[in-house]
């Protein structure tokens, strides 16, 4: 049962656009919502990540804008550049310890490529 | 500093063989985590330890396979009875384990091919 959705599966933007990236989810105990880029061959890095009591947070050219009511956040980033080309992944967490840790549910990747 | 550290990178086994895949984690992270990355997918939770001990292996898909953590740092994945439906990249990634929303850092994996 996948409980993130993310759309869309490829992206092309030219570079400078704006690149916007869709997610959605299902079990509204999620409580941690962060992004992940990741470049071939390598792992997941976290890019920025929101929890579900804000509704936009901002780092740099990336934003994330959350949508509590319609279960919906999504990733923008502005003035893409080329190295920014890379497979995108939004994921949702449960937390399962008292320790603070979480369980990552992650969407099914947005490769994006820009173009000069 | 160092980050996590997976081995080996590529391993290649045929059907039946037992496989070991071994995580090193960023020192002093007391959290750590394996998923499976599947071709063109996201990476699937399988199991998360708290120290020494598994704290959810809810998301191991059957009994072949096994992950240990002895002495509370470096981790071992085991598959035993490998199928070809194992064939997959499986991420380990560590966590400071403390405060809310600790981040995930992921090591580049251990890409498993059976034949």
């Amino acid at each position: 049962q996948q409980q993130v959705k993310q759309s869309p599966q490829s992206l092309i933007v030219q570079k400078g656009g704006i690149s916007i990236i869709n997610c959605a989810y299902e079990n509204t105990a999620f409580d941690y919502f962060p992004w992940y880029q990741q470049f071939p061959g390598k792992g997941p890095a976290l890019l920025i990540a929101i929890r579900p009591d804000v509704s936009e947070k901002k780092e740099g050219r990336f934003t994330i804008s959350f949508n509590k009511s319609a279960k919906q956040f999504s990733l923008h980033i502005m003035d893409s550049q080329p190295g920014d080309s890379a497979t995108y992944f939004c994921a949702a967490s449960l937390r399962i310890s008292n320790f603070g840790n979480e369980k990552l549910t992650f969407g099914t990747g947005t490769r994006l490529t820009i173009i000069p | 500093g160092a980050g996590v550290s997976q081995t080996p990178s590529n391993k290649v086994t045929e059907k039946g063989k037992y496989v070991e895949l071994r995580c090193d984690p960023i020192s002093g992270h007391t959290a750590l985590y394996w998923y499976r990355q599947s071709l063109g997918q996201g990476p699937e939770f399988l199991i998360y330890f708290q120290g020494t001990g598994a704290a959810d292996d809810s998301g191991l898909p059957n009994d072949r396979f096994f992950a240990v953590r002895p002495e509370g740092s470096v981790s071992t994945l085991k598959i035993q009875r490998t199928e070809r439906g194992d064939s997959a990249v499986y991420l380990c990634a560590s966590s400071p384990g403390q405060g809310e929303n600790s981040p995930l850092h992921f090591g580049n994996g251990t890409r498993l091919t059976v034949t």
